[in-house]
Formats: structure tokens, sequence, C-alpha cells
């Protein structure tokens, strides 16, 4: 079957890195997407990757890696607005997304 | 900016009513979705349309119909409500072309069924 794992809920502290993982199983893959979602709101497109490595964009940066399974996000100099839901969501072999539950992310002062 | 908007912010129906929810954006997508989240769970696709008057099942449609008379108009109805069908639920756009467009999601509309 397909499948989609992340942590439900992480602290971290204003300031600081955090990374959060994600680990998939699709039938086939094109491809890998996280989205954030404040509370209340809807959620946001904030990366795709398709080719194994880093993709960095401004404070935040993905990673993936094809063989494993596997992709991070990893959220640098962390404010209090990160403070927010990241979805993981990767696309099977029809196009379509298979998403994740979800991590919370607490930023605390 | 891509818009999506979704005609309540807040619902509350009855079991057994009829349930229409809609969905509008403004940026030409050819593509449109109907989502429903709960906590706990990921993002579970009840409908998709890649064309006006073309609608696909998702994952769990049971219980849900839609409607796309309009390029820009996705509806979602529940011909029935019932307390298990409680939920948010988003609707999402995405422009044809590459298939791996990104999807932009509206506000969501959280119903209570009673």
């Amino acid at each position: 079957g397909q499948n989609i794992d992340q942590p439900t809920e992480m602290t971290a502290t204003e300031g600081a890195i955090v990374q959060i993982n994600c680990t998939y199983q699709t039938s086939g893959f094109n491809g890998l997407f996280w989205y954030q979602q404040h509370a209340g709101e809807a959620p946001t497109f904030l990366s795709y990757n398709v080719l194994d490595g880093l993709e960095e964009k401004g404070r935040f940066s993905s990673f993936l890696s094809r063989s494993k399974g596997y992709s991070y996000l990893l959220l640098k100099e962390l404010q209090m607005k990160d403070s927010a839901s990241y979805l993981c969501a990767a696309m099977d072999s029809n196009y379509q997304l298979i998403w994740g539950a979800g991590t919370k992310l607490i930023i605390k002062p | 900016d891509v818009k999506v908007t979704q005609s309540s912010r807040y619902l509350v129906k009855r079991t057994g009513e009829k349930v229409f929810l809609e969905c509008v954006q403004d940026m030409d997508h050819e593509n449109m979705f109907w989502y429903r989240q709960d906590p706990g769970l990921g993002l579970r696709l009840i409908y998709f349309s890649y064309d006006v008057k073309m609608k696909e099942k998702g994952d769990i449609p049971e219980g849900y119909s839609v409607s796309r008379e309009k390029k820009e108009r996705f509806s979602l109805i529940l011909e029935s409500a019932s307390t298990n069908q409680t939920s948010m639920y988003l609707c999402a756009s995405s422009p044809r072309g590459g298939h791996t467009d990104t999807q932009y999601f509206g506000p969501g509309t959280r119903l209570t069924v009673l």
C-alpha cells in the first residue's frame, strides 16, 4: 500500500534549527512536496523535490533520497511565526498526491 | 496571486440534510480537487476534476458527489449528511501543464453535522 510517515509533533526553540523527517512508500514516484499550514488556514506550498539532494530556499531547505524513500525539511533561524503544521506529500505514478498526517511544530521563546 | 475561495468558513447542518460546498478559483486553472482533513490523518482526496464537466473519484468518494459546470467552480455535494462527515473540507486548484504543478488551497470549510 501507499504510506507517508512523519512525526506527529516537534518542539524547538526560537533561533534554533529543526529537521522534520518524512518517509514514503508509493506506487511509482513523481516527486515530494512540503506544505506549511498555520492553524485554521489553508496549506501553502513550500518546496518540491524530484531529484536526490538538497534544495535551499532562504531559511527553509528540503532534501530527498529516492533510494531510501526519505525526505526532510530543514528550518533554520526559527521564528515564532514558523509555528505551524508541516505536511509532506508524495506524488505517485498516477500523479496523485499521498499526504502525511502532518507534523505540528511548536516554537518556544 | 492565485485565489481559491470557499463559500463558507463554518457550516452546521443536521443529519440527512443535503449540503453544498462551493469552491471558486480565479486563475483559470484546469484542475480542481476536494479533500477532507481530519486530526491525525493526512489530507484525503474525495473527488477531482481535470476539466469542465469531468470528474474522477478520489480515495473516499462514498457519500459525496461533485459538479463542475464552469471551469472556475467546483462544487462538493453531500446528498444526505451524516455525523461521520463532520470534518474540514479543503478545495484546491492547479494549472494543467506539468503534472507536478503546485496545488493552491482555499481557506477550508469546517462542517459540523449534528
